[in-house]
């Protein structure tokens, strides 16, 4: 009954290489995000996608492209990784015209 | 400059004790503010938001907000160990985008 989940929870890759993280939620949200956070523990927003389009994206660079195939998912795949890529990568949603966002569990992404 | 800054801490406060966390933002035209707690390896919860300026209580959590000094804080009365955490203070100003504060870790002592 997990209303915002991610998979996988951790994944080790080497630099080079092509990953996606996946995000489903089922609390019936129409906007859903992705964000990053260092090793700093500074939290950064990347994506925000409302109905299937994509509303905000922050200057993060196009090997990262976010995938929605339906109002309850949004995957992030990520090209040719580099060390810098490292993080722990939180999907999140929120309710209808509320701002308040929910968080999935986290993905920790470590790039050799 | 950051948009939103927070003393990263630690704040140590006793048991029992009321803890308090501070947070400055810089976008004078931020619409509502939040506070999130995240444990160590765990993803940032939703502890309360405020919208207007003044005081908004639930249960333990106090939110303040003063938007003329650009302030938002959050006391926590009868502190309780299980508090420890960091504390992460967000901004909405722009759609639903969020900007996250770094953070103050809080450590309360039995």
């Amino acid at each position: 009954d997990t209303a915002v989940s991610q998979t996988p929870k951790y994944l080790v890759t080497q630099m080079g290489n092509d990953k996606s993280i996946k995000c489903e939620q089922n609390l019936g949200h129409d906007t859903m995000y992705w964000y990053k956070q260092d090793s700093k523990k500074f939290l950064k927003i990347m994506f925000s996608y409302n109905n299937k389009e994509l509303i905000i994206n922050e200057t993060v660079p196009n090997r990262f492209s976010p995938k929605s195939p339906d109002k309850a998912h949004l995957n992030l795949h990520i090209n040719s990784l580099e060390l810098g890529d490292s993080a722990v990568y939180f999907c999140a949603s929120s309710p209808p015209r509320e701002p308040e966002q929910f968080f999935g569990p986290g993905t920790r992404l470590t790039v050799l | 400059q950051k948009e939103v800054e927070q003393n990263s801490g630690p704040l140590s406060v006793p048991e029992g004790a009321i803890a308090s966390l501070n947070c400055t933002y810089s976008d004078r035209g931020s619409q509502s503010f939040f506070w999130y707690r995240q444990y160590s390896g765990k993803s940032p919860e939703l502890i309360m938001f405020i919208y207007s300026n003044g005081d908004k209580e639930d249960g333990r959590f106090t939110a303040q907000l003063n938007k003329a000094s650009q302030y938002v804080s959050l006391l926590i009365r009868d502190s309780q160990p299980s508090d420890s955490a960091t504390y992460l203070c967000a901004v909405n100003h722009r759609g639903n985008m969020l900007t996250f504060g770094g953070g103050t870790r809080l450590m309360v002592k039995p």
